[in-house]
């Protein structure tokens, strides 16, 4: 139990679709990462958000953003939805952003496009 | 730039047999390590982390893991399988030398037979 909590934890959607995750970080923690893991693969980072403000991004298209509220949750969004989405989509919550935080993840939520 | 390689997508032992999960990595920086495991339709738990201090790291769960500078390798160890350790690990190495961002390798599933 890391109490970061993720939802929905399953959905479907049709290809060129929306789709909003959502994600409530750990208590004390102002530092939410996004991850997705394809099926066998390891994750691979989306983005982060550090006190409301995009802290990083990796090598994903702009149709993937997000935001981030002053309680320090957070959205992630995918517009024109492709089949290559479908994955696990991990949430993650650190306090800060130093190098070597230790970083809970999220349960995920199973995206499937179709 | 940074990167990590699990040598075996798929390891078997027998119950009570010593496990052995290899990880190599990359860093143009002093790298801070990581291993996390996959329980089938979970998140992503904590098993241990290397941070520049002891090459010996010991985590939770009787696992544990040495960092050698000299081979790259960060390999993960258990003296005695158990069936409850079936699961999926993954390596991961800090981005940079600033950031928590993880990059994952790819993942080996350990399976353990009675």
């Amino acid at each position: 139990e890391t109490g970061v909590t993720q939802s929905p934890t399953h959905l479907i959607k049709t290809r060129g679709q929306q789709v909003t995750l959502r994600c409530s970080s750990q208590s004390g923690h102002n530092t939410v990462s996004w991850y997705q893991q394809a099926l066998g693969q390891g994750p691979q980072f989306i983005f982060q958000y550090y006190r409301e403000e995009e802290n990083g991004r990796g090598n994903f298209p702009p149709r993937f953003s997000g935001l981030q509220f002053p309680n320090y949750s957070s959205e992630l969004n995918v517009n024109a939805l492709e089949l290559d989405d479908s994955a696990l989509y991990l949430c993650a919550s650190s306090k800060g952003t130093g190098v070597g935080n230790t970083i809970y993840f999220g349960e995920g939520s199973w995206l499937t496009v179709v | 730039a940074q990167s990590v390689t699990q040598l075996g997508s798929h390891v078997s032992v027998s119950e009570g047999a010593l496990v052995l999960l290899r990880c190599n990595y990359s860093s143009s920086v002093p790298p801070y390590l990581f291993w996390y495991v996959q329980y089938p339709n979970q998140g992503l738990q904590l098993l241990l982390k290397y941070t520049s201090a002891a090459t010996l790291v010991k985590g939770i769960n009787g696992f544990e893991a040495e960092f050698k500078k000299s081979e790259t390798s960060f390999h993960l160890t258990k003296p005695s399988a158990h069936m409850s350790d079936a699961a999926e690990y993954f390596c991961a190495v800090s981005e940079g030398w600033n950031t928590d961002k993880l990059i994952f390798g790819t993942g080996t599933r350990l399976q353990v037979f009675p």
